[in-house]
């Protein structure tokens, strides 16, 4: 059972424009929810990570929104460049568990001159 | 710099042979973790630790074994009971907490 569901699974968008990247959880014991970066061959780095005291977040270009009574979060790459082509996950953790990262399944973005 | 370190990079296997890949960290993390990544699955979790001596199993342990004799280290065996060890397997530590988790750069698997 997927603990953190993540949409779309390969997003392409135009040099410039704003990349949107969304996850769904289902446990309300999660407190914790970071978004990481691949690149190929390379393993996940944190990009930016939200609790759920705030309902956004923002580093750069980089923005996390979050809704708790939804249970979404979603990342907004803004002005998207080629150097952001990688492969997006969110996550989920709860910091009463055994504080395991639980991964959605990835998307590949692809952001095209 | 602190930091984790898989060893090695790549590593072709036979089929019926066990084999083990190497993690160390230098952040002073008290948890590790393995992850198995297969494409359009995400990660996986294999197997974690929190303290020396004792770890867990994750979702997909069936088929490995690890051991965590150190703080420092957290070996991964794939053992010929995995009947589907090609894969790409990702380290990771961090604080008891949750916090700070940082990746391997990972080792690619390969049943030759």
């Amino acid at each position: 059972q997927q603990q953190v569901k993540q949409s779309p699974q390969s997003l392409i968008v135009q040099k410039g424009g704003i990349s949107i990247i969304n996850c769904a959880y289902e446990n309300t014991a999660f407190d914790y929810f970071p978004w990481y970066q691949q690149f190929p061959g390379k393993g996940p780095a944190l990009l930016i990570a939200i609790r759920p005291d705030v309902s956004e977040k923002k580093e750069g270009r980089f923005t996390i929104s979050f809704n708790k009574s939804a249970k979404q979060f979603s990342l907004h790459i803004m002005d998207s460049q080629p150097g952001d082509s990688a492969t997006y996950f969110c996550a989920a953790s709860s910091s009463t568990g055994a504080n395991n990262l639980f991964f959605g399944t990835g998307t590949r973005l692809t952001v095209i001159p | 710099d602190g930091g984790i370190t898989q060893s090695p990079k790549y590593l072709f296997r036979k089929e019926g042979q066990n084999v083990t890949l190497s993690c160390e960290q230098n952040l002073n993390h008290d948890a590790m973790y393995w992850y198995r990544q297969d494409p359009g699955q995400g990660l996986r979790l294999i197997y974690y630790s929190q303290i020396v001596n004792d770890f867990q199993k994750g979702d997909i342990a069936e088929g490995y074994s690890v051991s965590r004799e150190k703080k420092e280290s957290f070996p991964l065996t794939v053992t010929s009971a995995q009947k589907n060890p090609t894969a790409f397997y990702l380290c990771a530590s961090s604080t008891r907490a949750g916090l700070g988790y940082t990746f391997g750069s990972g080792t690619r698997l390969t049943v030759v």
